[in-house]
């Protein structure tokens, strides 16, 4: 059964270090990827989506995801971060048909920035 | 840009009462989707319909319904509100996939976030 797993509850990092929230997946055949992200008291936003060729995928905000098949992983990545990044980070991956455009979520991922 | 409006931003309510939760888009998406979100679960899917009427049970519908009379709007019914249904509820809509397109975005509301004591 497809799954997704966000190790990390929380993360603080500084403003303008560089950040990397883990995702893995388990999903039976080349799998759809998702990043999404909910800043305080709003619904999800999507960030960036894998579907195929470039394993490496560019989102909005600056974000970017690599997608590695042998690890199972699909991590998202900032160079810097901002102070208006903080948010919770989901992973996500399909449920089902393609067509519905279900997903399975992780648990998510709290990132704090320090001044 | 695609707007999804959920009705409340914050609701109060008694156990036992009966609770509507609506939710509109404005872009004419077949798939529409309640999700709930509690802390250290994400989120999990509720109810989704694909079309006017037409409704599937997601991973939690228990204590849960869902009205689609209208291709926009997308009603989530607790017919008798408990205290454990105390969450963040999330609505989203998609436009129905086809094939080598794969999926499409979800697109969010901002939730409502129920109390029920």
């Amino acid at each position: 059964a497809q799954s997704v797993t966000q190790p990390d509850i929380h993360i603080t990092v500084s403003e303008g270090a560089s950040l990397e929230l883990r995702c893995n997946y388990s999903y039976g055949a080349t799998p759809y990827l998702f990043w999404y992200v909910q800043s305080p008291g709003q619904g999800l936003q999507l960030l960036l989506k894998y579907f195929s060729g470039d394993t490496l995928v560019q989102g909005i905000k600056g974000f970017e995801a690599e997608f590695k098949r042998s690890q199972s992983s699909f991590n998202l990545r900032k160079p810097s971060v901002h102070w208006s990044d903080a948010a919770e980070y989901f992973c996500a991956v399909p449920k089902g048909s393609s067509n519905t455009g279900k997903l399975i979520f992780g648990q998510g991922t709290t990132l704090q920035v320090k001044p | 840009d695609v707007k999804v409006t959920q009705s409340s931003r914050y609701l109060v309510k008694r156990t036992g009462e009966k609770v509507f939760l609506e939710c509109v888009q404005d872009m004419d998406h077949e798939n529409m989707f309640w999700y709930r979100q509690d802390p250290g679960l994400g989120l999990r899917l509720i109810y989704f319909s694909y079309d006017v009427k037409m409704k599937e049970k997601g991973d939690i519908p228990e204590g849960y319904s869902v009205s689609r009379e209208k291709k926009e709007r997308f009603s989530l019914i607790l017919e008798s509100a408990s205290t454990n249904q105390t969450s963040m509820y999330l609505c989203a809509s998609s436009l129905w996939g086809q094939g080598a397109r794969g999926y499409s975005p979800l697109h969010f509301g901002n939730g409502t976030r129920l109390t029920v004591t």
